[in-house]
């Protein structure tokens, strides 16, 4: 069945420093991928995603692009801010597949001032 | 602002007592999701409705149900919560199957 792995956490950065956090996959479709935050005490929201091979996903500094050749959909940003503290989860569904969500474990990220 | 409400946020109910969470989204979605999420861990997909059709996950236990009576609304019971019940309960949206998901900001049930 499908599957996502993701990079163990937390991981603890000081601010203003270059975030990722490494996601893979595997799946027998064309699953979209997506990226979801999660902030203390709160449901999942939508952070990025990509549909298709090669896509690139962004939004608010955050980016992440879709690659077939390695399964991956790992997460970036340039410059974190203590705002930025959550869970990412990485998750990804088939359309013309299983359809059925599948999340990663979740990886912490704590920003120091 | 289009959404999805989960009503209570914080809920406390007695061992075997039965309780009931419910959603309601106005973004008008084909799909309602519900999810356990336990401290840590990923959320787990309970079941989901496309439309009126029901799916149930294989692993869910027959303890939990649900009802869509109509587009907007969903509500999850438990009819006899045990003491491993207590978690973050998070219902979600998606206009089809497979597409990006808009969560509610869940329901925090406590069994005492």
């Amino acid at each position: 069945g499908d599957s996502v792995t993701q990079m163990e956490g937390p991981v603890t950065l000081s601010e203003e420093a270059f975030l990722t956090i490494n996601c893979t996959y595997t799946a027998t479709g064309y699953p979209s991928l997506f990226w979801y935050v999660q902030y203390p005490g709160e449901g999942l929201q939508l952070l990025l995603k990509a549909t298709k091979a090669d896509d690139k996903g962004s939004n608010k500094g955050f980016e992440a692009t879709y690659r077939k050749e390695t399964t991956s959909f790992h997460l970036e940003k340039g410059s974190v801010q203590v705002s930025d503290s959550a869970v990412y989860f990485c998750a990804l569904s088939d359309p013309g597949g299983s359809y059925i969500p599948t999340f990663g474990r979740g990886t912490s990220l704590i920003v120091h001032p | 602002d289009a959404m999805v409400i989960q009503n209570p946020r914080y809920q406390v109910t007695q061992f075997g007592k039965p309780v009931t969470l419910s959603c309601s989204q106005t973004l008008n979605h084909n799909v309602m999701y519900w999810y356990q999420q336990k401290s840590s861990q990923a959320p787990k997909l309970l079941f989901h409705y496309y439309d009126k059709d029901f799916n149930n996950e294989a692993d869910t236990p027959d303890n939990f149900q649900s009802r869509r009576p109509n587009t907007s609304f969903c509500f999850l019971d438990i009819r006899s919560p045990g003491l491993g019940d207590a978690a973050m309960y998070l219902c979600a949206t998606s206009m089809y199957r497979g597409r990006e998901q808009y969560f509610g900001p869940g329901t925090r049930l406590t069994v005492t």
